[in-house]
């Protein structure tokens, strides 16, 4: 499976955009990109998804470079109950490996 | 409406007890997936069911590990012989085969 490098922890302000880098230098043409996040004591919840176009829903952003080796997730405006740790994920469809493979993720703290 | 549920919620065992984790997945999805968190980690995946077929069991970590889904609904996880290395969060998702998949809550156990 290609590999996905996060930062450890992040800090944002309340109320500020937030943007979670992820690298994935090895994704292959069929990868999809995916991100969960995990709010304290809960299991992880889906947060968006995309190939290779940026792909926005009710949630965040999804910022896609073009030759597809990093992402960003925008959150645009940070509110406390999106302190969580955030997972990028590469999903090959075509591998037919239907789990998720979970690296260490990004501790996200939303300052008041 | 009603997501994917897990119990008990918490699990205290003696070393060397075997113990049984029940996850309800949401009705319909034909894919149930078992992971396992360790303390400060990201979920490892277990195992993975399409309906009553586990079609995937590479993650258990050892054959104390056994997992069934017997009528393509509910699904059990059964740890014999409890060490303490098997102290963790045991995460249950769902999903409509490839798509996002639906995590419960999760049981923590701990063996001592």
């Amino acid at each position: 499976d290609a590999k996905t490098t996060q930062p450890n922890s992040m800090e944002s302000n309340e109320e500020e955009p937030v943007h979670l880098p992820c690298n994935h230098s090895t994704i292959s043409g069929t990868d999809y990109i995916h991100w969960y996040r995990q709010l304290p004591s809960q299991g992880p919840e889906y947060v968006i998804h995309g190939l290779t176009s940026n792909v926005n829903n009710r949630m965040a952003s999804l910022a896609i470079a073009e030759d597809r080796k990093s992402s960003t997730l925008i959150l645009h405006r940070a509110t406390l109950r999106d302190a969580a740790v955030y997972y990028c994920i590469l999903r090959d469809f075509d591998a037919g490996r239907r789990a998720l493979t979970f690296g260490s993720g990004t501790r996200l703290q939303v300052q008041p | 409406g009603a997501g994917v549920s897990q119990s008990p919620r918490y699990k205290v065992a003696k070393r060397g007890q075997d113990v049984a984790l029940r996850c309800d997945p949401i009705s319909g999805h034909v894919s149930l997936f078992w992971y396992q968190q360790a303390l400060g980690q990201g979920p490892e995946f277990l195992t993975y069911f399409q309906n009553e077929a586990q079609l995937d069991k590479s993650g258990l970590p050892s054959d104390r590990f056994f997992a069934e889904r017997p009528e393509g609904s509910v699904s059990t996880l059964k740890i014999q012989r409890t060490q303490q290395e098997d102290s963790a969060v045991y995460l249950c998702a769902s999903s409509r085969d490839w798509g996002e998949q639906f995590f419960g809550p999760g049981t923590r156990l701990t063996v001592l």
